[in-house]
């Protein structure tokens, strides 16, 4: 079973505060990715993954930046955290040659900046 | 403009009823289709994969309009454990998701 895990499930941070949000999947998969998931606005993508050392930016990555020093881990980190990075944030990972369409994601990370 | 609108629902049904969901996206150049189910408080599962001739899994069916870009869903004898936010996705050489219809399914 394909296990994706994230640091926090909570996390509370003060305006400026740099954040970093880790992310593990056990599976060996090339591809990872980190959403935020805003009520009516759906899972927007910030930064993807294809491999060690790779990255490249989704829709909103204003903000944010990533690490992928190893393959089972993608960092997402908020330099200056503001309040509009309140969101539930979502680490997910997709094998390559896994069923077609499939991202695996983890139990999400709700992130209150104050 | 988004490029994946649903509507948000909530669509209240009782056990036993079919519902459809629709979908629309914005860019013809879409290439694969999705739908995941979200239940509350819980990560995103994909449901199925929605090819250009339909495709069944069940209770479940899945179609693809190219020409007015629509998607749709349709679930035939509801249970309650269908109840869930069901997310549809664009791939458009990376995931668009839309912000997820509500199903209630009620006894």
């Amino acid at each position: 079973d394909v296990k994706v895990t994230q640091s926090s499930r909570y996390l509370v941070k003060r305006t400026g505060e740099k954040v970093f949000l880790e992310c593990v999947q056990d599976m060996d998969h090339e591809n990872m990715f980190w959403y935020r998931q805003d009520p009516g606005l759906g899972l927007r993508l910030i930064y993807f993954s294809y491999d060690v050392k790779m990255k490249e930016k989704g829709d909103i990555p204003e903000g944010y930046s990533v690490s992928r020093e190893k393959k089972e881990r993608f960092s997402l980190i908020l330099e200056s955290a503001s309040t509009n990075q309140t969101s539930m944030y979502l680490c997910a990972s997709e094998s390559l040659g896994g069923r077609w369409g499939e991202q695996y994601f983890g139990p999400g990370t709700r992130l209150t900046v104050t | 403009r988004k490029e994946v609108e649903q509507d948000p629902g909530p669509f209240n049904v009782p056990e036993g009823a079919t519902v459809a969901f629709n979908c629309t996206y914005s860019n013809s150049a879409s290439q694969s289709f999705f739908w995941y189910r979200q239940d509350c408080r819980k990560e995103p599962k994909l449901l199925m994969s929605v090819y250009s001739s339909g495709n069944e899994d069940g209770r479940f069916t899945a179609q693809l309009n190219r020409a007015s870009q629509y998607i749709s869903l349709l679930i035939r004898d509801s249970k309650l454990s269908d109840s869930a936010t069901y997310l549809c996705v664009v791939n458009l050489n990376k995931f668009y998701f839309g912000s997820g219809t509500k199903l209630n399914v009620k006894p």
